[in-house]
């Protein structure tokens, strides 16, 4: 299996507070994960590609200082949205790969809304 | 620029057969993935194409051309679970995935 777990599955907070959304891989090591975030009815955008072990690559726009992403272990990636603003409010998604980012599938977790107050 | 290309919505009737096209350009190709996404939901692994032709897995059929970069999703004896949005996403040379913005499945009884 390759199954993805995120924590929390819902979160609001009060605007200007940090809050911590954790990606799991349960039942293999992921060498990459990926952050995405969702707006209402549009399609996933990639925040950021993240390696174990070393600094996440960011796609342009995304602010690195403001979304920060610890892939600390094989099985462990972790976004802080700091210093939050009801415009972070969003869907945001994780997903893993087996191996480097060439394998072919991401195994997506089940997602993260956070609402921004 | 990279870019592909989706209806926004379709809607089909319970029981019966509709394809979703995708057509991309992206600088390189290393395989085009269907998901399927739920409202509220994360998206699913529905099928991969890397070669040309079709690969079916029971009521779901995906055709890849890649000389004319586009793909199709094709969904049979549709049931009213199947109302969800449908991402098309192509792998490009740097095997970074390019997301199209989905096509939102109403099926009707």
């Amino acid at each position: 299996g390759a199954v993805v777990s995120q924590h929390p599955s819902r979160v609001i907070c009060k605007s200007g507070t940090s809050v911590k959304i954790e990606c799991r891989s349960l039942d293999f090591q992921a060498t990459t994960m990926f952050w995405y975030r969702q707006f209402p009815k549009k399609s996933l955008m990639l925040m950021a590609t993240s390696n174990e072990g070393s600094k996440a690559t960011y796609e342009q726009g995304v602010e690195k200082d403001k979304f920060l992403i610890n892939h600390a272990s094989l099985t462990l990636s972790t976004l802080t949205v700091t210093s939050a603003h009801p415009e972070d409010s969003s869907f945001y998604i994780c997903s893993a790969t087996k191996g480097l980012a060439g394998s072919y599938e991401q195994y997506f977790g089940p997602g993260t809304r956070l609402t921004v107050t | 620029g990279q870019n592909i290309d989706q209806p926004t919505e379709m809607t089909a009737t319970e029981g019966a057969i509709v394809q979703i096209n995708c057509t991309y350009q992206t600088s390189g190709f290393n395989g085009l993935f269907w998901y399927q996404q739920h409202a509220g939901e994360a998206p699913t692994f529905l099928s991969y194409n890397v070669l040309d032709g079709l690969e079916e897995k029971g009521r779901f059929s995906s055709f890849l051309s890649r000389s004319k970069g586009y793909s199709y999703l094709l969904l049979k004896e549709l049931q009213m679970k199947d109302s969800a949005s449908y991402l098309c996403a192509v792998k490009d040379s740097n095997y970074q995935l390019i997301w199209g913005a989905g096509t939102k499945l109403i099926i009707k009884p």
